[in-house]
């Protein structure tokens, strides 16, 4: 089973939809990340959380929010969907015990807005 | 701010032809550099790290030196195999302020290898 999983792999959406792509881990890990995935323009940080309590943004985070529902589990939504919301989003994992500066990715969410 | 720059691809390559993929980076303080890899239809993993000047990181016969007199972190493997066609993305740990770290990438290296 992987360590960290993304829900659900694939989606396509319509313009003003709101969707939540779901990401839970496994590896005990205290710290969250959402990325976005875009050719040529390699990975964006969305938000991160470092614990339960703990959200922040990142570069990019117009148009998206987050929930931290418990240290396993961090969800993104996209409130309003827009065609250049279309990307490769991938949730990852660190751990503050460990330096917390490796990265731990899920095998990502595909999303389509149409 | 601190950025992570990396040659645009993507690089085509024989098997066993030797791969050089150029980093360089921009950063205050002494960040960590990483390689991480990504494999089609997967999501990135880390493929070696280095935490410090002069510290080679080394993983599946890859490697990469950190020079910080030349802030460069360039990945290298003496002759590469149809199973590393792959996306290569160098990064940087970025402290966050609060204590952790976010990690910075750069845009991402295509390498296909030709049997």
């Amino acid at each position: 089973d992987a360590d960290v999983t993304q829900t659900p792999r694939n989606r396509i959406t319509k313009t003003g939809k709101r969707i939540m792509l779901e990401c839970s881990q496994t590896k005990g890990h205290d710290r969250m990340y959402w990325y976005r995935q875009d050719p040529g323009l390699g990975l964006r940080l969305i938000y991160y959380s470092f614990d339960v309590k703990d959200i922040n943004k990142g570069e990019i985070s117009d148009g998206y929010s987050v929930s931290r529902q418990a240290q396993a589990k961090f969800s993104l939504s996209l409130e309003s969907a827009i065609p250049n919301q279309t990307a490769l989003y991938f949730c990852a994992t660190s751990d503050s015990s460990n330096r917390g500066d490796i990265q731990y990715f899920g095998a990502g969410t595909r999303l389509s807005v149409l | 701010g601190n950025s992570v720059t990396q040659m645009e691809g993507p690089v085509t390559l024989s098997e066993e032809a030797f791969l050089t993929i150029n980093c360089t980076y921009t950063a205050t303080g002494y960040p960590s550099l990483f390689w991480y890899v990504q494999y089609p239809g997967e999501g990135l993993q880390l493929l070696l790290k280095a935490t410090k000047a002069d510290d080679k990181g080394s993983n599946k016969g890859f490697e990469a030196t950190y020079r910080k007199e030349t802030t460069s972190f360039h990945l290298e493997k003496g002759s590469v195999q149809v199973s590393d066609s792959a996306v290569y993305f160098c990064a940087l740990s970025d402290p966050a302020g609060t204590g952790g770290f976010k990690t910075i990438f750069g845009a991402g290296t295509r390498l296909f290898v030709k049997a």
